[in-house]
């Protein structure tokens, strides 16, 4: 199965510590989202990246966020000084351009945890 | 602006139809989906539907949109314990742009 793959699929830390977690989506894809969905939510728009521009990025998102696409290909998303306020499932997600019906291939999603 | 409103649980029995509702308030969505989440897994697409059609038919799945006063439901028939998840109304402007979704509705489906 080559669907969108995200990793670590779990991740508890003490807040002030920094996170890193990663996406690789389908081979294919060029475009590349970033999602945050916490209980009883739907999944809340982060940024995304067409190749390795990122094209928009959510007014909601702290300056602690940074999402890269170096190559076009995986994508990282780093949160800085983490805060109990980040605990959240972080949803990746991918797509192709042209693609008739516009729909994102979501991973199954980090879980982040913050004590 | 974008916000998209779903009610928060539904119960239905087995065999019974289900009908899940939302509201959208961006009147340029060009395309609107429907998405299921199953516990532990990721977001799937189970339909959707352009915003120049009024019904969409996919199986037990039935789409409906109602562009005037903002409305989509899905319907579906003869529904099963499986079915039991939570359902998330999506709205997009642009093909392939960033899908804005609904704070989802709870399915359970009772034997």
């Amino acid at each position: 199965d080559t669907g969108v793959s995200q990793d670590p699929r779990h991740k508890i830390t003490k807040r002030g510590q920094n996170v890193t977690f990663r996406c690789d989506p389908i081979s294919e894809h060029n475009r590349l989202y970033w999602y945050r969905q916490t209980l009883g939510q739907g999944p809340e728009f982060l940024t995304y990246f067409q190749n390795e521009a990122q094209l928009e990025k959510s007014r909601l998102l702290s300056d602690r966020f940074s999402a890269e696409r170096p190559k076009g290909s995986f994508s990282t998303l780093e949160i800085q000084r983490t805060e109990q306020g980040d605990s959240a499932m972080y949803l990746c997600a991918s797509s192709l351009v042209g693609r008739i019906t516009g729909e994102l291939f979501f991973g199954e999603g980090s879980r982040l945890t913050v004590l | 602006g974008e916000d998209v409103e779903q009610s928060l649980f539904l119960s239905v029995r087995e065999g019974d139809s289900s009908v899940i509702n939302c509201t959208y308030t961006d009147s340029s969505s060009t395309y609107l989906y429907w998405y299921k989440q199953e516990p532990g897994a990721g977001l799937q697409l189970l339909t959707y539907i352009f915003s120049n059609m009024d019904m969409k038919q996919d199986q037990r799945l039935t789409v409906l949109l109602n562009k005037k006063d903002k409305h989509l439901s899905l319907r579906i028939a003869d529904t099963q314990t499986g079915d039991s998840a939570i359902y998330f109304c999506a709205e997009s402007y642009n093909q392939g742009g960033k899908l804005i979704f609904g704070q989802g509705t709870e399915l359970s489906v009772k034997p």
